[in-house]
């Protein structure tokens, strides 16, 4: 089955500055991508998600790139503020289904 | 629209012990699925069900029952609880979209302990 991974599994970054989170994927039938905010014990939220005929999306501070050559993903956080703060997961999908799997998390500090 | 509810919230079990967990949505969504969440190990996939009468297993199915007698409910069955399942179990629907795999949406989450 597909194996999602993702890095780093911390980050902490002073506020203001940028924010990047990078994931793999072994699938090449993954065709869709979506990344999750989670808040401390609240469930996860989408964020931001890219489809695989499509290399770079943009919404205000937040982005993701796909390099379905390499099977590598990233999500960029620009400007970044304390309510950023939260743990985010990426996810693929190699089916229509929606079957997800998940890597295991990035938490997120931004440093007033 | 109440979106995904799941029930209840926090659950103690012995070990041995078996209960349900309840997940019902109202977007008319066709398929639903269970995750687990554990720590530095992000969601894994128990079972899922793209329909009324269809259900499939994922990643971790063992130990656990589905059934999806309507589009709504889509139960979680612990059949002899175990200290392995204490976790953190999400209930998450989605539909078919016209461009292929949708979002998930999430419920509340249930917060499992087995003693």
């Amino acid at each position: 089955g597909e194996n999602v991974e993702q890095h780093p599994s911390t980050l902490s970054v002073q506020e203001g500055d940028s924010a990047v989170i990078k994931c793999t994927y072994s699938d090449s039938a993954s065709n869709y991508f979506p990344w999750y905010k989670q808040e401390l014990g609240k469930r996860p939220q989408l964020i931001i998600d890219i489809r695989s005929n499509v290399g770079e999306k943009k919404d205000q501070r937040i982005a993701v790139t796909l390099n379905k050559t390499a099977k590598h993903f990233s999500l960029h956080i620009t400007e970044t503020q304390p309510e950023d703060s939260a743990v985010y997961f990426c996810a693929a999908s190699p089916n229509n289904f929606n079957k997800f799997y998940f890597g295991s998390g990035t938490k997120l500090n931004v440093k007033p | 629209n109440a979106g995904v509810t799941q029930t209840p919230k926090f659950q103690v079990l012995k070990t041995g012990q078996s209960m349900t967990l309840q997940c019902a949505q109202d977007m008319n969504h066709e398929y639903m699925s269970w995750y687990r969440q554990d720590p530095g190990m992000g969601l894994r996939l128990i079972h899922y069900s793209v329909g009324a009468g269809i259900t499939d297993q994922g990643e971790v199915p063992n130990g656990y029952n589905v059934s999806r007698s309507t589009t709504e409910d889509f139960p979680l069955r612990l059949l002899s609880a175990a200290p392995s399942q204490t976790s953190v179990y999400f209930c998450a629907s989605s539909t078919r979209g016209a461009s292929g795999n949708s979002p998930l949406h999430f419920g509340n989450g249930t917060r499992l302990t087995v003693t």
